[in-house]
């Protein structure tokens, strides 16, 4: 299989907390995983390549300090969204290509609310 | 010009329609291709893979590529009121997809 789960599915923090949303790879090992974002009606805009025991590779305009992404194992990566603001709500997904699937999988996204 | 093109939609069928969904793109060197469908408030569930140019068939999905004209498109048979959603095409040249904008689809009963 390749199922890809992502935690928690939605989160309401208060404006300046950090948020973590996690990412696992149940049935596969993933070395690369990337995190998206999605505005309302809007296709998914890739923000960063997570990949197993190194740095993350940002993408232009995603900051690096704010969007901490760390993937300390094949199965697992973490995106922590430091001091969160209101204008950081978005849906957040993460996927993964490997299993005994073709393509890419994803998780079924975090909807994150800053208040 | 974005590398990825998709009518937004909304677009509205009756039921039993046959839909026909479309994408253009720009980077010659894209060589995988994939439709998504994505419902509110889910991540998207892949539909289609392919990587060469023709026509792919899963039921009543059919994925055609056009190499020469940077064209995709996913022929949806006798649709049904629960393939009303997001349908997003994607495409890759190496690891990181590049998505569509997404049609948005209702198939009315």
């Amino acid at each position: 299989g390749a199922v890809v789960s992502q935690h928690p599915s939605w989160v309401i923090c208060k404006s300046g907390t950090s948020v973590k949303i996690e990412c696992r790879s149940l049935d596969f090992q993933a070395t690369t995983m990337f995190w998206y974002r999605q505005f309302p009606k809007q296709s998914l805009m890739l923000m960063a390549t997570s990949n197993e025991g190194s740095k993350a590779t940002y993408e232009q305009g995603v900051e690096k300090d704010k969007f901490l992404i760390n993937h300390a194992s094949l199965t697992l990566s973490t995106l922590t969204v430091t001091s969160a603001h209101p204008e950081d709500s978005s849906f957040y997904i993460c996927s993964a290509r490997g299993g005994d699937r073709e393509g890419y999988t994803f998780g079924s996204g975090t909807r994150l609310t800053v208040v | 010009q974005k590398e990825v093109e998709q009518d937004p939609g909304p677009l509205s069928v009756p039921e039993g329609a046959i839909v026909s969904l479309n994408c253009t793109y720009s980077n010659s060197a894209f060589q995988y291709f994939m439709w998504y469908r994505q419902y509110s408030r889910k991540g998207p569930e892949l539909l289609m893979y392919t990587y060469s140019s023709g026509n792919k068939e899963d039921g009543r999905f059919t994925a055609q590529v056009d190499k020469s004209s940077k064209y995709i498109s996913l022929f949806i048979r006798d649709s049904q009121p629960s393939d009303s959603a997001t349908y997003l095409c994607a495409m890759a040249s190496g690891y990181a997809l590049n998505f569509g904008k997404g049609t948005s689809l209702l198939v009315t009963p």
